[in-house]
């Protein structure tokens, strides 16, 4: 069954730093990659989808990457702004359904 | 506005009662799904449903039901033997084909006392 997992639980970097959220999954047969936001008592905001066939992703300061046969995929955040703290999700499909599995996320706390 | 519309944002029930928690889309996604989250935990899928009148059960099914009587809503009942309902719950809905992104609504906080 797959797991995903990401780590670390929790960072916290100075305004302005570039950093990169990981994500692992154990099952490499993945459709897709999701990578998500939430806020504190929010729902879950789409950041970027990572088809299987594709290798990276990117929108405005995030790109993301996906290497299927490591089982890892990466959030890099550029320039990091307060505004960008939140928890960050990945989730993947697999092949034996539509539903996504998450991993528990990496709270991420940005200080100006 | 295109989107998922999820009400009430908080749910205060005692316990021994049924809840229903509303989940609607205007997006015209065929794919309804309910997750349920909890504090340390990621999400974790209870029904999804991927046409009208035909839904699955997820991983942890037990003591929630389920409708989809139409394309635009996919409302989640908790019932009594739901033996710890309290958890913010999220619906979620995309297209029917894997390949597309899963969108979120706001999330209904249920507390049971």
């Amino acid at each position: 069954k797959q797991e995903v997992t990401q780590i670390p639980a929790a960072l916290s970097v100075p305004e302005g730093e570039n950093l990169v959220l990981n994500c692992s999954f154990t099952d490499s047969a993945i459709y897709n990659l999701q990578w998500f936001r939430q806020d504190p008592g929010k729902g879950l905001t789409s950041l970027l989808l990572i088809q299987s066939s594709q290798r990276e992703q990117t929108s405005g300061r995030l790109n993301a990457s996906l290497d299927k046969s490591s089982g890892r995929s990466t959030l890099y955040i550029a320039a990091s702004q307060p505004g960008d703290s939140a928890t960050y999700l990945c989730a993947s499909r697999n092949q034996a359904g539509t539903a996504l599995i998450f991993g528990k996320g990496t709270t991420l706390s940005v200080s100006s | 506005d295109g989107g998922i519309t999820q009400s009430p944002k908080y749910l205060f029930r005692k316990e021994g009662q049924n809840v229903t928690l509303s989940c609607e889309q205007n997006l015209n996604h065929d794919a309804m799904y309910w997750y349920r989250q909890d504090p340390g935990q990621g999400l974790r899928l209870i029904y999804y449903s991927q046409i009208v009148n035909d839904f699955q059960k997820g991983d942890i099914a037990e003591g929630y039901s389920v409708s989809r009587e139409k394309k635009e809503s996919f409302p989640l009942t908790v019932t009594s033997a739901q033996k710890n309902p309290t958890a913010f719950y999220l619906c979620a809905s995309s297209m029917g084909n894997v390949h597309y992104e899963q969108y979120f609504g706001p999330g209904t906080r249920l507390t049971v006392t």
